[in-house]
Formats: C-alpha cells, sequence, structure tokens
C-alpha cells in the first residue's frame, strides 16, 4: 500500500530550537509538495519540488525555513530557530506529474514552547 | 484575491440526506483541475474527486460528485444520502496548469466543516 510517510509524528520543541521533519513520497512520484496548516491560515503552500528541483519556495519564510530533496525518496523541512507561531501541522504530499492528485502524508504536528 | 473561496464555515446535513458544499474559484487560465479533499478529525488528508476544466461531464465517485458550472466558476461538491463517517472539514482546491511556474501546486480553500447528524 503505497503512502507518503512522515517523521515525526508529532513534535515538542523550545523555542529557538531546530526542528527537521522528513517525508518519503510514494515511490514513482516526482513531485514533492510541503503545506503547513493552522486554524488561522488555513493550508498553506510552503514550497515544492519536482524532480528534486526546487520550483517554488515563496510561502516559506526565508530567514529561519529551508526545504530540500537530498535524493528522490527523501524530502526535509528545518526550521531553524524555531518560534511559537511555527506551530502547525505540516503536510508533505506527493504526486506523479502535473495534473495527478496529491498524496499527502499523515502530517507533522509541531509545537513549539 | 482568494483564488478558492468557501463561503460556509460549517454546515449541517440530517443522515440520509444530501448535501451541496459551496467552491467558488479565480483564475484567468483556461487549464485548470478542481479538487475535493476531506480531513477527518484524525488529521489525514484524503481525494475524494477532480474535475478538469475541460471536462465535459460532471465528475462522479460513488456518493460524490462535483457540480462544475464553468461560467459562473463554480465546483461545489455533493454528497448523497450521507452517513455519519462523512462528517469532516472538506476543502475545495485549484491547480491551474498555465501559470508558467506555478503548474503543479494546489492551492486549497479555508474548508467547510461538515456535521452529519443521526
Amino acid at each position: 500500500d503505497a503512502r507518503v510517510t512522515q517523521t515525526p509524528r508529532h513534535k515538542v520543541t523550545e523555542m529557538g530550537q531546530e526542528v527537521t521533519m522528513r517525508c518519503q513520497p510514494i515511490l514513482g512520484h516526482n513531485t514533492v509538495f510541503w503545506y503547513r496548516q493552522t486554524m488561522m491560515q488555513g493550508l498553506e503552500l510552503l514550497a515544492y519540488f519536482r524532480n528534486r528541483a526546487p520550483l517554488d519556495d515563496s510561502g516559506m519564510p526565508k530567514d529561519r525555513f529551508s526545504a530540500e530533496m537530498p535524493d528522490a525518496t527523501l524530502a526535509t523541512l528545518k526550521i531553524q530557530p524555531s518560534e511559537p507561531r511555527d506551530s502547525a501541522v505540516y503536510f508533505c504530499a506527493s504526486a506523479q506529474g502535473a495534473s495527478g492528485e496529491l498524496f499527502f502524508g499523515e502530517g507533522s504536528r509541531l509545537t513549539v514552547l | 484575491a482568494q483564488k478558492i473561496t468557501q463561503t460556509q464555515p460549517g454546515m449541517f446535513v440530517q443522515e440520509k440526506e444530501a448535501v451541496t458544499l459551496d467552491c467558488t474559484y479565480d483564475t484567468s487560465d483556461q487549464s485548470y483541475g478542481l479538487f475535493w479533499y476531506k480531513q477527518p478529525s484524525s488529521g489525514e488528508m484524503i481525494f475524494l474527486i477532480y474535475q478538469g476544466s475541460y471536462d465535459e461531464q460532471n465528475a462522479t465517485e460513488g456518493r460524490y460528485s462535483l457540480n462544475f458550472q464553468k461560467a459562473r466558476k463554480s465546483a461545489n461538491l455533493v454528497i448523497s444520502a450521507s452517513q455519519l463517517g462523512d462528517s469532516a472539514m472538506y476543502f475545495c482546491a485549484m491547480r491551474e496548469f498555465n501559470s508558467g511556474g506555478s503548474n503543479y501546486k494546489l492551492t486549497f480553500g479555508k474548508g467547510t466543516l461538515l456535521t452529519v447528524n443521526p
């Protein structure tokens, strides 16, 4: 059963700490997305990659967030330093091609104290 | 301007009745796709149905159908014979295919929380 795998599922950290979230897309999917979900803003696109190349990271605060795809089976989203306003659920999603549906991971719930 | 507008923050429906969740969108592209996702309280995002802008027939998937009115730029989700398990947040989303580098991302609406009453 192919699925997008995200780790960690839950993370509680203190302000100023580095947080790294990982995502394993579905094998064969060449487009990977990072979304952030909060009550106030809903689902916001942070960044996405196609064939491992970053296509758009305009939704991401550049001073503290970074997203990479070191290889086709791993995408990472890093926050350094973390702040309480980063508390949210972070979703990774993958898709095959430009027109396919997005398959979402279960999300990483981040709480920054 | 909002790309995707869902005007109903919350909706209630009786079990076994049909319900329509509204979605309007804003795009100048001729080629685009519209999606609906369901998010139950457990948090996962579940794909429900897709409609392409050039599709002449309204999309259907089991109890889900999409009422696509292109001239009005609306893509309402219709759930027939509601079940208790349909209680969830529902998101409408759009992908624009002619927007240069933006032709892969999905832009989501704020969602509608559907509650199915027994």
